[in-house]
């Protein structure tokens, strides 16, 4: 099974509001990705988890707050979000976190819409 | 610093015709190159990559890639378009002994196929 599962699908949430994308693999993959991603344009690296601790976070805004609860889950909250920030939420997990030696995978995305 | 231009932000062609995508890239040191297709509202999917060794990298559902290190380019070909193969392209590239949150992406490339 090589799958990365991301709910929910969509969201739609008011900048007031508070919410939360989910990311599961089971493939024992040790290290988990957030992507950001707007309207025809490529991903763009939010947050790295290795061994279930941040390892990277690319100076994202803190209205983002990432957790990696157990190895097979990642979080992603929101929070007071902006306009802006409507994109597609990608998550990825990857074995180990060098090309040579292993494929990343991805899921289908969350598709948020702050109002 | 890495970088990945894709020429053609948009591409036709027709059904049974050869795909031809184009990426050049920039490294300083060896790179490692990657192609990823993402399907409307999914996801990115790996199709290949180069990392080392040869240099004519076989991927998924027909694809393959070339190194030419002469030319700094990794172009994606397939000799015969399927309707299913109308998506985003996105190439990218890494400096080797790396990890994935390392990679660049280029600003992608959209296939259409016309019947």
């Amino acid at each position: 099974d090589t799958e990365v599962t991301q709910t929910p699908k969509h969201l739609v949430m008011g900048m007031t509001n508070k919410k939360s994308l989910k990311c599961e693999q089971h493939m024992g993959h040790r290290a988990m990705y957030w992507y950001k991603q707007k309207a025809k344009k490529p991903p763009e690296l939010m947050f790295v988890y290795s061994y279930e601790k941040l390892s990277i976070n690319e100076s994202v805004p803190s209205r983002f707050s990432p957790e990696c609860p157990n190895s097979s889950l990642l979080n992603l909250h929101l929070h007071a979000l902006q306009p802006e920030d409507s994109a597609l939420y990608l998550c990825a997990s990857s074995q180990v976190r060098d090309p040579m030696w292993d494929t990343q995978y991805f899921g289908p995305g969350t598709r948020l819409t702050v109002l | 610093a890495q970088s990945v231009t894709q020429l053609g932000s948009h591409v036709s062609v027709s059904e049974g015709a050869l795909v031809l995508l184009r990426c050049n890239y920039s490294s300083s040191v060896p790179p490692y190159l990657f192609w990823y297709v993402q399907y409307p509202n999914q996801g990115l999917q790996l199709l290949l990559k180069y990392t080392t060794g040869a240099t004519l990298v076989k991927g998924i559902n027909g694809f393959e890639a070339e190194f030419k290190k002469s030319e700094t380019s990794f172009h994606l070909t397939k000799p015969s378009a399927h309707m299913s193969d109308a998506a985003e392209y996105f190439c990218a590239v890494s400096d080797s002994r790396t990890s994935y949150d390392k990679v660049i992406f280029g600003p992608g490339t959209s296939l259409s196929v016309i019947p």
